[in-house]
């Protein structure tokens, strides 16, 4: 069992607007930062939102995150068939005084 | 452009050692915290270990702690995670991240990881 929970799968249509949530507690996602990695297969992770809502550069801005209170949400809009891919949210919990991932989350375009 | 490459991986059998490697190059490697992050077969992510840039900090995942050690060489601009005791759950693909602030989970690069495998 992940300390951060993610739905297991997530699907839409090319062009819809697809959204992921991460659930967690106080003390992670709570009183931390989220972070979101995009894993497509047979690669490494990537960085795809770091600070709760912060694109690096080079991620488009279809891609936004979102945090209140012990939940966060990425949302994609203009779905892609390139967005087919696991995703990831991440954060630091200060009561374990270790690093957490969510479970994941696999994403289909239809 | 940032670098990172592991190695030292493969296949071992329970109870034995490893050492992994993570090279860097393209950042100031002294100045910035970096992480182990594995993931088994067909599984997530799972955090296994911090250590801050001078190397006086670290954290470890409760499913490591007492048998696998992390330290860099910040003269060579090398991450090492020391693995003793493996255990077949141990199995994995292991990726050595930067994090620019410690203790955050946001690693902006990886490496493209290194797979080791606990079998007798």
């Amino acid at each position: 069992q992940s300390v951060l929970t993610q739905p297991p799968s997530a699907s839409g249509t090319p062009g819809q607007r697809v959204t992921i949530s991460c659930s967690g507690s106080s003390s992670n996602i709570g009183s931390n930062t989220v972070n979101w990695y995009q894993q497509l297969p047979g690669t490494a992770p990537k960085l795809l939102i770091y600070s709760n809502n912060q694109r690096p550069s080079g991620v488009p801005d279809r891609f936004s995150g979102s945090k209140s209170g012990t939940s966060a949400s990425l949302a994609i809009s203009g779905l892609q068939s390139e967005d087919e891919a696991d995703y990831y949210c991440a954060a630091w919990d200060d009561s374990l005084n270790k690093g957490v991932f969510g479970g994941g989350t696999k994403l289909t375009v239809l | 452009e940032v670098q990172l490459v592991e190695s030292g991986g493969g296949v071992v059998q329970p109870g034995g050692s490893l050492r992994l490697s993570c090279a860097a190059s393209g950042f100031t490697f002294s100045s910035y915290a970096m992480t182990w992050v594995r993931q088994a077969p067909g599984k997530g992510l799972e955090w296994v270990s911090s250590i801050s840039g001078s190397g006086g900090s670290t954290y470890y995942a409760d499913s490591v702690k007492g048998r696998f050690t992390i330290s860099r060489d910040n003269s060579k601009n090398t991450l090492y995670l020391q693995m003793n005791s493996l255990r077949a759950e141990d199995t994995a693909v292991y990726y050595c991240a930067k994090e620019p602030a410690m203790a955050t989970l946001h690693f902006d690069y990886w490496g493209q990881g290194t797979l080791v495998t606990v079998s007798s």
